[in-house]
């Protein structure tokens, strides 16, 4: 039982370049989450997923889109990386009707140069 | 905008002291939710406390929700190396999307031995 994966683990970009982070999770979870994590920022929700088919903004959505492909995979793109968006990036995922408790990834560790 | 307050930011103490952990709002959760989170990984869910004045222990870590459902804290006991780690209070609900989670900033806890 793999839980929340996360590919890739550690990318460089330079600015202005593009790239999809990926994120499935094998528990059968309704929701899924996108946050970042910056020193002193604490964890910032980017985007969420309620349910299949829904995605809404979280507190710092702009310069990110993402996509609900299924119920298991949620990606987050950056059109055009910018130097701010250097980052750890997190994906979790929880069943809403059991407190929202959240099952997080390993991070990937994003660059941007 | 929900805020939760974590204190202290920081802490290291010795191999076998007892410290506590606050986490603080203005705002009422419907639960609040303690997770850990060790270098180069995810956090990982310690517990969920939801009524108010609730207890609930977790070996030598004590997890405390406020009367009012607005606060929280984390005691523990004869801290150990294993120990160490990023502690991250969550606010679920209050107000405003059961969907979200509301985060502090963390406690950075190290455990010298």
């Amino acid at each position: 039982n793999a839980g929340v994966t996360q590919t890739p683990k550690f990318q460089v970009l330079k600015t202005g370049q593009s790239m999809t982070l990926q994120c499935a999770q094998d528990m059968n979870h309704n929701s899924m989450y996108w946050y970042r994590q910056d020193p002193g920022m604490g964890l910032r929700l980017i985007y969420y997923s309620a349910s299949e088919g829904t995605t809404d903004k979280g507190e710092v959505p702009n310069g990110y889109n993402v996509s609900r492909l299924n119920k298991r995979e949620f990606s987050l793109r950056l059109e055009s990386a910018a130097p701010s968006q250097t980052s750890v990036y997190f994906c979790a995922s929880s069943v809403t009707t059991a407190y929202n408790e959240q099952f997080f990834g390993p991070g990937t560790r994003l660059t941007v140069l | 905008t929900q805020l939760l307050e974590q204190s202290p930011q920081f802490l290291s103490i010795q191999e076998g002291e007892n410290l506590t952990v606050y986490c603080n709002s203005s705002s009422v959760f419907s639960s609040l939710q303690w997770y850990r989170q060790e270098p180069g990984e995810g956090p990982v869910l310690l517990v969920t406390v939801v009524t108010g004045g609730e207890v609930k222990k977790l070996k030598r870590l004590t997890f405390q929700f406020g009367d009012a459902r607005k606060d929280s804290s984390l005691h523990i006991t004869a801290a150990q190396p294993g120990d160490t780690g990023l502690y991250l209070c969550a606010g679920e609900g209050g107000g405003g999307s059961n969907y979200k989670l509301t985060f502090g900033k963390g406690t950075l806890l190290t455990v010298n031995p």
